[in-house]
């Protein structure tokens, strides 16, 4: 069973507008993070956001912010007011466990993000 | 922020012959490295877990005989592709947790993009 889930193989989003990208998960685990990772087309993973399973509050690192709900195992992330430069493929990770160390992460297949001008 | 370099970031290679590929931890001690294959518009792979002074763990289906990886000290996780073939060529990525206090998040390299001709 796929342990993480990114139903949008691809998306487009007007420069300056929010856009949401999903990503469901799976696990038993009750300790796990959630990560986000912005891929560029030079192929670096760029790390984006980090969501604890124990945070009580929504993640927010700049433009960037992940609307966790844990009730329903998603972690999708928000991105506002878009800029040309946020296009690229976006990943979603898991890590069950809440070491920081030794522990592999688990990637969903991507969301494509276009941003139009 | 913690800082992984990966070389070469390209290499083409004959087919028959051994590639290596080289990661590093630039300014933590990794005590373990994570090893990912990338084919294109796909997502990463987990290919292997190394750990520094112990033999690595493969994922189920990668060839442990044809994937070297050593990790011979903190900072240095080499992986090496024997005997490569077309069809080992593909975009590879190493990644490191840094154990840094507050950081959660996994550093990865700049990639290799290997081509066997």
């Amino acid at each position: 069973a796929q342990k993480i889930t990114q139903t949008q193989p691809g998306m487009f989003v007007q420069e300056k507008e929010a856009v949401t990208l999903d990503c469901t998960y799976d696990t038993s685990d009750p300790s796990y993070g959630l990560f986000w990772y912005k891929q560029p087309s030079s192929g670096e993973m760029i790390f984006l956001i980090y969501q604890g399973s124990y945070d009580q509050q929504n993640a927010t690192e700049g433009r960037y912010s992940l609307n966790f709900q844990k009730a329903r195992k998603s972690a999708n992330l928000v991105i506002s007011a878009s800029q040309l430069g946020d296009s690229a493929m976006y990943f979603c990770a898991m890590r069950e466990g809440l070491e920081s160390s030794g522990d592999k992460l688990t990637f969903g297949t991507g969301t494509r993000l276009a941003v139009r001008p | 922020g913690a800082v992984v370099s990966q070389h070469p970031s390209r290499v083409i290679c004959k087919s028959g012959t051994s590639v290596k590929i080289e990661c590093r931890s630039l300014d933590f001690q990794a005590t373990t490295m994570f090893w990912y294959r990338q084919f294109p518009k796909q997502s990463l792979m987990l290919m292997a877990t190394s750990n520094e002074g112990s033999k690595a763990t493969y994922e189920q289906g990668v060839e442990k005989d044809k994937f070297l990886i050593n990790h011979a000290s903190l900072t240095l996780s080499t992986l090496t592709v024997t005997s490569a073939h077309p069809e080992d060529s593909s975009f590879y990525i190493c990644s490191a947790d840094s154990a840094l206090p507050g950081r959660t998040e996994a550093f990865f390299g700049q990639g290799t993009r290997l081509t066997v001709v």
